[in-house]
Protein backbone atom coordinates (compact mmCIF):
# COMPACT_ATOMS: atom_id res chain seq x y z
CA UNK A 1 0.00 0.00 0.00
CA UNK A 2 0.96 3.76 -0.26
CA UNK A 3 2.13 5.26 3.11
CA UNK A 4 3.08 9.00 4.07
CA UNK A 5 4.14 9.55 7.30
CA UNK A 6 4.43 12.89 9.16
CA UNK A 7 4.79 13.72 12.74
CA UNK A 8 1.01 14.22 14.15
CA UNK A 9 2.30 17.59 16.37
CA UNK A 10 5.46 19.75 17.23
CA UNK A 11 6.25 22.85 19.03
CA UNK A 12 8.90 25.50 19.19
CA UNK A 13 9.67 28.87 20.41
CA UNK A 14 9.34 31.92 18.10
CA UNK A 15 12.07 33.05 15.90
CA UNK A 16 13.73 29.52 16.16
CA UNK A 17 14.07 26.71 13.77
CA UNK A 18 12.02 24.04 13.33
CA UNK A 19 11.99 20.78 10.91
CA UNK A 20 9.49 18.63 9.97
CA UNK A 21 9.90 15.14 8.59
CA UNK A 22 8.22 13.31 5.89
CA UNK A 23 8.67 9.39 4.67
CA UNK A 24 7.18 7.73 2.39
CA UNK A 25 6.04 4.90 0.67
CA UNK A 26 4.47 5.44 -2.29
CA UNK A 27 3.52 3.62 -6.31
CA UNK A 28 5.91 5.58 -8.22
CA UNK A 29 7.19 8.92 -7.62
CA UNK A 30 6.68 12.60 -9.30
CA UNK A 31 7.56 14.75 -7.33
CA UNK A 32 7.05 15.65 -3.33
CA UNK A 33 4.81 18.46 -2.38
CA UNK A 34 4.57 20.71 0.85
CA UNK A 35 1.40 22.77 1.74
CA UNK A 36 0.10 24.65 4.85
CA UNK A 37 -3.23 25.17 6.56
CA UNK A 38 -4.43 27.28 8.64
CA UNK A 39 -6.75 26.06 11.06
CA UNK A 40 -10.42 25.94 9.32
CA UNK A 41 -8.71 27.06 5.83
CA UNK A 42 -7.59 25.53 3.08
CA UNK A 43 -4.75 24.14 1.93
CA UNK A 44 -1.60 26.32 -0.11
CA UNK A 45 1.29 25.51 -1.60
CA UNK A 46 4.60 25.79 -0.48
CA UNK A 47 6.87 24.20 -2.03
CA UNK A 48 7.58 21.19 -4.74
CA UNK A 49 10.30 18.98 -4.78
CA UNK A 50 10.87 16.71 -7.96
CA UNK A 51 14.94 16.42 -7.77
CA UNK A 52 17.27 15.36 -4.61
CA UNK A 53 18.33 18.17 -2.90
CA UNK A 54 17.23 21.32 -1.04
CA UNK A 55 15.09 24.17 -2.27
CA UNK A 56 15.08 27.18 -0.56
CA UNK A 57 12.28 29.74 -0.90
CA UNK A 58 12.24 32.65 1.42
CA UNK A 59 12.37 31.33 5.27
CA UNK A 60 11.02 28.02 4.24
CA UNK A 61 13.19 25.08 2.48
CA UNK A 62 12.41 21.36 1.33
CA UNK A 63 14.50 18.72 0.99
CA UNK A 64 13.68 15.60 -0.73
CA UNK A 65 15.93 12.04 -0.88
CA UNK A 66 14.21 9.99 -3.24
CA UNK A 67 16.66 7.07 -2.68
CA UNK A 68 15.48 7.12 1.03
CA UNK A 69 11.93 8.06 0.66
CA UNK A 70 12.44 10.99 2.56
CA UNK A 71 12.19 14.70 2.80
CA UNK A 72 12.05 17.60 5.72
CA UNK A 73 10.27 20.89 5.37
CA UNK A 74 12.56 23.24 7.26
CA UNK A 75 11.01 26.73 8.69
CA UNK A 76 13.35 29.20 10.29
CA UNK A 77 13.10 32.11 11.83
CA UNK A 78 9.46 30.93 13.11
CA UNK A 79 6.62 33.64 13.33
CA UNK A 80 3.63 33.24 15.08
CA UNK A 81 1.63 33.22 12.15
CA UNK A 82 3.44 30.38 11.01
CA UNK A 83 1.18 28.05 13.00
CA UNK A 84 -0.46 25.77 11.29
CA UNK A 85 -0.68 22.40 9.71
CA UNK A 86 2.08 21.10 7.10
CA UNK A 87 1.08 18.43 4.45
CA UNK A 88 3.47 16.53 2.69
CA UNK A 89 1.98 14.78 -0.44
CA UNK A 90 3.66 12.70 -3.07
CA UNK A 91 2.25 12.47 -6.13
CA UNK A 92 2.37 8.51 -7.60
CA UNK A 93 2.72 6.84 -10.63
CA UNK A 94 -0.93 7.63 -12.04
CA UNK A 95 -0.08 11.41 -11.21
CA UNK A 96 -2.48 11.30 -7.86
CA UNK A 97 -1.39 13.42 -4.91
CA UNK A 98 -1.37 10.52 -1.76
CA UNK A 99 -1.70 12.88 1.40
CA UNK A 100 -0.06 12.63 4.67
CA UNK A 101 -2.17 13.70 7.96
CA UNK A 102 -0.17 16.15 8.76
CA UNK A 103 1.62 18.13 11.49
CA UNK A 104 0.64 20.41 13.36
CA UNK A 105 3.13 23.15 14.08
CA UNK A 106 2.31 25.09 17.30
CA UNK A 107 4.89 27.83 18.02
CA UNK A 108 4.78 29.89 21.49
CA UNK A 109 5.70 33.03 22.18
CA UNK B 1 -14.40 34.28 -9.22
CA UNK B 2 -10.48 34.39 -8.64
CA UNK B 3 -9.29 30.51 -8.49
CA UNK B 4 -11.91 28.06 -6.92
CA UNK B 5 -15.24 28.83 -5.41
CA UNK B 6 -17.25 26.47 -3.25
CA UNK B 7 -20.71 26.42 -2.01
CA UNK B 8 -21.89 26.27 0.20
CA UNK B 9 -19.71 27.69 2.69
CA UNK B 10 -21.65 25.22 5.77
CA UNK B 11 -24.53 23.39 5.71
CA UNK B 12 -26.44 20.93 8.48
CA UNK B 13 -28.28 18.01 6.27
CA UNK B 14 -30.80 15.68 7.50
CA UNK B 15 -29.60 12.07 6.76
CA UNK B 16 -31.14 10.55 3.90
CA UNK B 17 -31.54 13.74 1.72
CA UNK B 18 -29.99 14.69 -1.34
CA UNK B 19 -27.37 17.49 -1.34
CA UNK B 20 -24.82 18.73 -4.12
CA UNK B 21 -21.86 20.54 -3.45
CA UNK B 22 -20.91 23.41 -6.02
CA UNK B 23 -17.24 23.80 -7.60
CA UNK B 24 -16.59 26.20 -10.14
CA UNK B 25 -12.53 27.42 -11.11
CA UNK B 26 -11.74 30.51 -13.30
CA UNK B 27 -8.18 29.37 -14.05
CA UNK B 28 -9.01 26.82 -16.99
CA UNK B 29 -6.90 23.59 -15.38
CA UNK B 30 -7.92 20.25 -17.04
CA UNK B 31 -8.08 18.33 -13.68
CA UNK B 32 -10.33 18.89 -10.78
CA UNK B 33 -10.69 16.87 -7.40
CA UNK B 34 -12.77 16.30 -4.47
CA UNK B 35 -11.38 15.70 -1.15
CA UNK B 36 -12.77 15.27 2.13
CA UNK B 37 -10.45 15.97 5.47
CA UNK B 38 -11.44 14.41 8.33
CA UNK B 39 -9.46 15.34 12.20
CA UNK B 40 -6.28 12.61 11.96
CA UNK B 41 -6.32 11.36 8.55
CA UNK B 42 -4.95 12.80 5.73
CA UNK B 43 -6.92 14.54 2.94
CA UNK B 44 -8.86 11.60 0.80
CA UNK B 45 -9.89 11.97 -2.65
CA UNK B 46 -12.87 11.18 -3.49
CA UNK B 47 -13.75 11.80 -7.31
CA UNK B 48 -11.31 13.46 -9.80
CA UNK B 49 -11.54 14.40 -13.16
CA UNK B 50 -8.42 15.05 -15.59
CA UNK B 51 -10.62 16.42 -18.21
CA UNK B 52 -14.03 17.92 -19.15
CA UNK B 53 -16.06 14.86 -19.66
CA UNK B 54 -14.49 12.39 -17.72
CA UNK B 55 -14.38 11.38 -14.42
CA UNK B 56 -12.42 8.68 -12.22
CA UNK B 57 -12.92 7.06 -8.62
CA UNK B 58 -10.43 7.74 -6.03
CA UNK B 59 -10.22 6.26 -2.63
CA UNK B 60 -13.69 6.55 -0.79
CA UNK B 61 -15.90 7.10 -3.79
CA UNK B 62 -19.29 5.30 -2.21
CA UNK B 63 -22.25 7.30 -1.58
CA UNK B 64 -20.74 10.66 -3.76
CA UNK B 65 -21.22 11.16 -7.40
CA UNK B 66 -19.34 13.50 -9.74
CA UNK B 67 -19.85 15.10 -13.19
CA UNK B 68 -17.72 17.27 -15.48
CA UNK B 69 -20.24 18.72 -18.13
CA UNK B 70 -17.56 21.83 -19.14
CA UNK B 71 -13.83 22.88 -17.49
CA UNK B 72 -15.42 25.18 -14.94
CA UNK B 73 -17.83 23.58 -13.14
CA UNK B 74 -17.54 19.71 -11.20
CA UNK B 75 -19.99 19.57 -8.33
CA UNK B 76 -20.22 16.66 -6.00
CA UNK B 77 -23.59 15.14 -5.00
CA UNK B 78 -24.19 12.91 -2.14
CA UNK B 79 -27.81 10.91 -3.19
CA UNK B 80 -28.71 10.33 0.42
CA UNK B 81 -27.17 11.68 2.73
CA UNK B 82 -25.14 9.20 5.96
CA UNK B 83 -23.63 10.35 9.39
CA UNK B 84 -20.24 8.86 8.08
CA UNK B 85 -20.66 11.81 5.69
CA UNK B 86 -19.99 14.98 8.20
CA UNK B 87 -16.90 15.79 7.16
CA UNK B 88 -15.05 19.09 5.65
CA UNK B 89 -15.09 19.15 1.28
CA UNK B 90 -12.24 20.79 -0.60
CA UNK B 91 -11.98 21.28 -4.54
CA UNK B 92 -9.05 21.62 -5.84
CA UNK B 93 -8.23 21.92 -9.36
CA UNK B 94 -4.72 21.37 -11.54
CA UNK B 95 -2.73 22.38 -14.68
CA UNK B 96 -0.46 19.36 -14.17
CA UNK B 97 2.74 21.20 -13.52
CA UNK B 98 5.14 21.56 -10.60
CA UNK B 99 2.87 24.42 -8.26
CA UNK B 100 0.35 21.22 -7.43
CA UNK B 101 -3.43 21.76 -6.58
CA UNK B 102 -5.08 25.18 -6.04
CA UNK B 103 -8.41 24.00 -3.38
CA UNK B 104 -11.22 26.12 -2.79
CA UNK B 105 -11.89 27.32 0.68
CA UNK B 106 -14.17 24.36 1.21
CA UNK B 107 -17.65 23.25 2.85
CA UNK B 108 -18.43 22.12 6.16
CA UNK B 109 -21.15 19.34 5.70
CA UNK B 110 -22.69 17.91 9.04
CA UNK B 111 -25.31 14.85 8.58
CA UNK B 112 -27.66 14.47 11.35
Amino acid sequence: GQNIDQPTEMTATEGAIVQINCTYQTSGFNGLFWYQQHAGEAPTFLSYNVLDGLEEKGRFSSFLSRSKGYSYLLLKELQMKDSASYLCAVRDSNYQLIWGAGTKQIIKP
Amino acid sequence: IAGITQAPTSQILAAGRRMTLRCTQDMRHNAMYWYRQDLGLGLRLIHYSNTAGTTGKGEVPDGYSVSRANTDDFPLTLASAVPSQTSVYFCASSDGDSNGYTFGSGTRLTVV
